[in-house]
């Protein structure tokens, strides 16, 4: 399994500002991953975010937006920008070890 | 995998009762599949997998189906308990390296 802490746990922000999440694992891993959960639904996959590399989107999900650092291998930011009440979501940071991932306990945002 | 939905589904259940949360996943090729349990506030956490070179996979209290030929997994839980309440999604792997993908999730309710 892998051990994954973010922080902020919960945030309320002003609509026009932006945040940085920061998601700690570990142990080394290659692979991560940002997902967005929007409150009763599933988990979208935001962008994947591998050592060495630029972070690869999903479509509707753009850099500028939400911009993702992966300066090494047990550590990375997500940082939503220029906020809306749109953007009030959980976030989740996610691992992958072997063929399974493990998540993080997201971060609460909400946007007002 | 299943797209984004709307809100999840409900099950149901008596304590003590077995459940018994269903996902239907699109991509044949899928070789590895996972079962999430999300409890409010926290993150996805790994319950149990399954490869696709199996049908049938016990854990404890916790067993999970596969049906290559319809497509469909399914997660049984014995003797339920309060503390099964939660939301449970299906993940599968579609191969390599690529992101889990997720089903729509269901909300399983305890009724004690």
């Amino acid at each position: 399994s892998a051990v994954i802490s973010q922080k902020p746990s919960r945030d309320i922000c002003q609509r026009g500002t932006s945040l940085t999440i920061q998601c700690q694992v570990d142990s080394q891993v290659t692979m991560m991953f940002w997902y967005r959960q929007q409150p009763g639904q599933s988990l979208t996959l935001i962008a994947t975010a591998n050592q060495g590399s630029e972070a690869t989107y999903e479509s509707g999900f753009v850099i500028d937006k939400f911009p993702i650092s992966r300066p090494n291998l047990t550590f990375s930011t997500l940082t939503v920008s220029n906020m809306s009440p749109e953007d009030s979501s959980i976030y989740l940071c996610s691992v992958r070890r072997g063929d399974t991932q493990y998540f993080g306990p997201g971060t609460r945002l909400t946007v007002l | 995998g299943e797209s984004v939905g709307l809100h999840l589904p409900t099950l149901s259940v008596q304590e003590g009762d077995n459940s018994i949360i269903n996902c239907a996943y699109s991509n044949s090729a899928s070789d590895y599949f996972i079962w999430y349990k999300q409890e409010s506030g926290k993150g996805p956490q790994f319950i149990i997998d399954i490869r696709s070179n199996m049908d049938k996979r016990q854990g404890q209290r916790v067993t999970v189906l596969l049906n290559k030929t319809v497509k469909h997994l399914s997660l049984q839980i014995a003797a339920t308990q309060p503390g099964d309440s939660a939301v449970y999604f299906c993940a599968e792997n579609i191969g390599g390296n690529t992101p889990l993908v997720f089903g729509k999730g269901t909300r399983l309710s305890v009724i004690a």
